[in-house]
């Protein structure tokens, strides 16, 4: 059974640019939530994806957006790359009706923005 | 601002000794209390949670204590090993909605051989 898998591994964008990163949730799971996670911090949350809607937002601008598909993979796209954007995203995916209980994390995509 | 405070940034252990990591929070309305353990180069992977209306749970070499009153709980390791050398966070969530979930700023332990 695969875990949560997301794609690319590593990405170097310049400033300015847009990116988009992509997740697979685990076989089984229908949320998936986006975190970031800055060098040497906790992962911060950016926002949850349920029934191909965004459910729950954090504290994050509008630069930050997402989608999930009908078969509840998802995208999290970032326009107009900041410096500050260099960092870890991580998704997470959960069981029906356990929203951010068990968690099961991918390993994440590195972002650098030079 | 910080949600959740956690102490100490870094711990080193000796082999077969006990690592004890705090966690401390300020919003009386948070109601679930994980623990997840990342290596590097791995995304975070839920170890052990509890409920505020228990004090304690334990799992193998894992417990949380948790302090209802004081608002604090904190992940102990007991017999830790050298595979357990990783970073640790604690994190604090309303529901199981995703936008009030905080985590903590990590703990690197290393265990000494």
């Amino acid at each position: 059974d695969a875990g949560v898998t997301q794609s690319p591994t590593h990405l170097i964008k310049t400033r300015g640019q847009q990116v988009t990163l992509r997740c697979s949730p685990k076989s089984g799971h229908d949320t998936v939530s986006w975190y970031q996670q800055a060098l040497g911090q906790g992962p911060q949350f950016i926002f949850q994806y349920y029934e191909e809607e965004e459910r729950q937002r954090g504290n994050f601008p509008d630069r930050f957006s997402g989608h999930q598909f009908p078969n509840y993979s998802s995208e999290l796209n970032v326009n107009a790359l900041l410096l500050g954007d260099s960092a870890l995203y991580l998704c997470a995916s959960t069981r029906p009706g356990r929203g951010v209980y068990e968690q099961y994390f991918g390993p994440g995509t590195r972002l650098t923005v030079t | 601002q910080q949600q959740v405070k956690q102490s100490p940034q870094s711990l080193i252990v000796q082999k077969g000794g006990i690592s004890i990591i705090n966690c401390a929070y300020e919003n009386t309305a948070f109601d679930y209390f994980p623990w997840y353990q990342q290596f590097p180069g791995k995304g975070p992977a839920l170890l052990i949670a509890i409920r505020p209306d228990v004090s304690e749970k334990k799992e193998g070499r894992f417990t949380i204590s948790f302090n209802k009153s004081a608002k604090q709980f904190s992940l102990h390791i007991m017999d830790s090993q050298p595979g357990d050398s990783a970073t640790y966070f604690c994190a604090a969530s309303i529901g199981n909605t995703g936008n009030q979930f905080y985590f903590g700023t990590g703990t690197s332990l290393t265990v000494i051989p």
